[in-house]
């Protein structure tokens, strides 16, 4: 079995501030990790994953997450937030042997402060 | 290509009425994935097909909840009767193994 904590539900930061957003998972077997956001009034985005390789991933938009197998955490970093930012961002794994059902935190919804 | 429709965008209805939530995947996705958020909590597995069979539905919460996918095309998930703690986001995905593609999700209100 898996899962997966995001400890905080809310977060504000003023733009052009840092971010990071926690997760930490627990497993029993070897695991992807993902990152989704949804935008307000849209579906499930995905935002960058962990498959194998470099344990640093990052994405279009400037996000990057880490995968840190020790502490079993993948945190979702960005060094400059912007308005555009403002969503809720879920972090989920699954298992790597060709099963794609996916266990997510409870999510963090992201909001940007002028 | 287009995306994953779900429909209706937004239900509402009375606790002990029946509601049908129909997801169209990407064309030629042989997987299909229901997932539901209920307010506040994390978005949970229902049930996956592959084609029209159900590959695993362990994550449907009791026998009020019907899933159809004839054809091994679109999907329904059906709810009979509906209950106050059905209430939340139902999202459908599909994939063809190398990654999901989500719906907008239907947000059912039961009142």
């Amino acid at each position: 079995a898996q899962s997966v904590t995001q400890l905080d539900s809310q977060v504000p930061v003023f733009e052009e501030a840092p971010v990071e957003l926690r997760c930490n998972y627990s497993s029993s077997v070897s695991v992807y990790l993902f990152w989704y956001v949804q935008y307000p009034n849209q579906g499930l985005q995905l935002l960058l994953k962990y498959l194998s390789g470099s344990t640093l991933v990052e994405s279009i938009n400037g996000f990057e997450a880490e995968f840190n197998k020790s502490q079993t955490s993948f945190h979702l970093r960005k060094p400059s937030v912007h308005i555009s930012d403002t969503a809720e961002y879920f972090c989920a794994v699954s298992d790597n042997f060709g099963n794609e059902k996916l266990t997510f935190g409870t999510g963090t919804r992201l909001t940007i402060i002028p | 290509e287009a995306g994953v429709t779900q429909f209706p965008s937004h239900s509402v209805i009375e606790k002990g009425q029946t509601v049908t939530l129909r997801c169209d995947p990407i064309s030629g996705h042989d997987n299909l994935y229901w997932y539901r958020r209920v307010m506040g909590k994390e978005i949970k597995f229902l049930l996956h097909f592959v084609k029209e069979s159900k590959q695993d539905e362990s994550g449907m919460p009791n026998n009020r909840f019907l899933a159809e996918r004839t054809g091994g095309t679109y999907s329904t998930l059906k709810v009979q009767p509906a209950e106050l703690e059905d209430s939340g986001v139902y999202f459908c995905a599909s994939s063809h193994g190398l990654g999901y593609t989500f719906g907008s999700g239907t947000r059912l209100t039961v009142v």
